[in-house]
């Protein structure tokens, strides 16, 4: 059985560092995409990035580029994304994804349960 | 970036109806569209990918149409369990982006 398993919820200060995980079992985790997902609180939702955790090759929507950093860790199937300096306005879910390929394009298919993230002072 | 414009934004509908939920691309995507289902406090749910390729496990209540700039999803009977948020999605390019949302309330 496909899973994807995030870390559980954090508070955090404005201006702290703050790194959380998606781990993914029940397939091959080299082989899929992993995205992440924000979604604001009452609102829609974003997309961030993606990672290829066989070789760590990424992509980030131009909102997201530099404001987070999308990493993998490929010998414990554990994806993560990570902030350097938080905001208040980084309060949020964060939902990480599968990703499953079609030629040049990549659709999504199994969703981690969600971590939020609250920034608070 | 591709906008993703869906309508309408809420719906009320009794069980039993039928309910379609239309979705606007700013440019044409082919059939690079993909629809989602998300309940209060949960995480989304897959339904269709390709404009209209059910996930699986997703029963066939749920269908989907379109190519090019217009989309739609359909569930021809509307189950208590299907009140929810449904939101669609383009991944023809980056960045990929989503419609804002169509909230389905029950009458």
């Amino acid at each position: 059985e496909v899973q994807l398993v995030q870390s559980g919820a954090e508070v955090k200060k404005p201006g702290e560092s703050l790194k959380i995980s998606c781990k993914g079992s029940g397939y091959s985790f080299t082989s899929y995409w992993i995205g992440w997902v924000r979604q604001m609180p009452g609102k829609g939702l974003e997309w961030m990035g993606i990672i290829y955790p066989g070789d760590s090759d990424t992509r980030y929507s131009p909102s997201f580029q530099g404001q987070v950093t999308i990493s993998a860790d490929k010998s414990i199937s554990t994806a993560y994304l990570q902030w350097s300096s938080l905001k208040a306005s980084d309060t949020a879910m964060y939902y990480c994804v599968r990703l499953i390929p079609v030629s040049w394009h990549r659709y999504f298919d199994y969703w981690g349960q969600g971590t939020l993230v609250t920034v608070s002072s | 970036d591709i906008q993703m414009t869906q309508s309408p934004s809420s719906l009320s509908a009794s069980v039993g109806d039928r309910v379609t939920i239309t979705c606007r691309a700013s440019q044409g995507i082919s059939n690079y569209l993909a629809w989602f289902q998300q309940k209060p406090g949960k995480a989304p749910k897959s339904l269709i990918y390709a404009a209209s390729s059910l996930q699986s496990g997703v029963p066939s209540k749920f269908s989907g149409s379109g190519s090019g700039t217009d989309f739609t999803l359909t569930i021809s009977s509307l189950q208590p369990e299907d009140f929810a948020t449904y939101y669609c999605q383009q991944y023809n390019s980056y960045p990929w982006t989503f419609g804002q949302g169509t909230k389905v309330e029950i009458k």
